[in-house]
């Protein structure tokens, strides 16, 4: 099946530095990807939309200048989290649509760690 | 709005016992419902997708089905092994803005060995 990659794994970056992670289709093409979140014990919850050579969009309640997509590439999409926060400490999983029957492929995780 | 919900939220069976897993949705509009596998502090491994106009999907000890008219699938697998431990999350496509999943709370499976 389709491979997805993240890096990176995991990060502890201190509050109100920036962090990004990257979301990679290794062998095929994505012009949409996907970036959720996880916290603790709970399921995912979509950000955001990355699309390529246009802007991202955001579900109801995100802040779109705090969490910067830029999909750049057909097979990169990067997710910048700016002054991050304590708050911001989760699990950011990134997917992907692959093959003909839609269905979604996702990547490892990366675990954000904010001090 | 799209609502998904996994029943239940845990489960413990000793190892050879079959699991049944449920996931109802409120929208029965679906374009396809996708089943996923997830070890702690690790990503989402596919399982099974099922398209919209699909009653049932199987692959090895899994079988999936789906009711859209009840808004309801079932994951089955049989004799279940301690190396199936894990959370499992439905999620539902509306098939809307490119593909956007909607997913449940997971159900957290320990099988005993």
């Amino acid at each position: 099946g389709a491979v997805v990659s993240q890096h990176p794994s995991r990060v502890i970056c201190k509050s109100g530095t920036s962090v990004k992670i990257e979301c990679r289709s290794l062998d095929f093409q994505a012009t949409t990807m996907f970036w959720y979140r996880q916290f603790p014990k709970q399921s995912l919850m979509l950000m955001a939309t990355s699309n390529e050579g246009s802007k991202a969009t955001y579900e109801q309640g995100v802040e779109k200048d705090k969490f910067l997509i830029n999909h750049a590439s057909l097979t990169l999409s990067t997710l910048t989290v700016t002054s991050a926060h304590p708050e911001d400490s989760s699990f950011y999983i990134c997917s992907a649509p692959g093959g003909g029957v839609d269905e979604q492929y996702f990547g490892p995780g990366t675990r954000l760690t904010v001090t | 709005k799209q609502e998904v919900t996994q029943i239940p939220a845990a489960l413990s069976v000793p190892e050879g016992e079959n699991l049944v897993l449920n996931c109802s949705f409120t929208d029965s509009a679906i374009y396809n419902l996708q089943w996923f596998r997830q070890d702690p502090g690790k990503g989402l491994t596919s399982l099974l997708l099922i398209q919209s106009s699909q009653r049932e999907q199987t692959s090895g000890r899994l079988n999936a089905s789906l009711d859209k008219s009840s808004g309801r699938s079932t994951l089955y697998i049989a004799a279940s092994q301690p190396g199936d431990s894990a959370t499992y999350l439905c999620a539902v496509n509306l098939g809307a803005a490119g593909n956007k999943l909607t997913f449940g709370g997971g159900t957290r499976v320990l099988v005993k060995p």
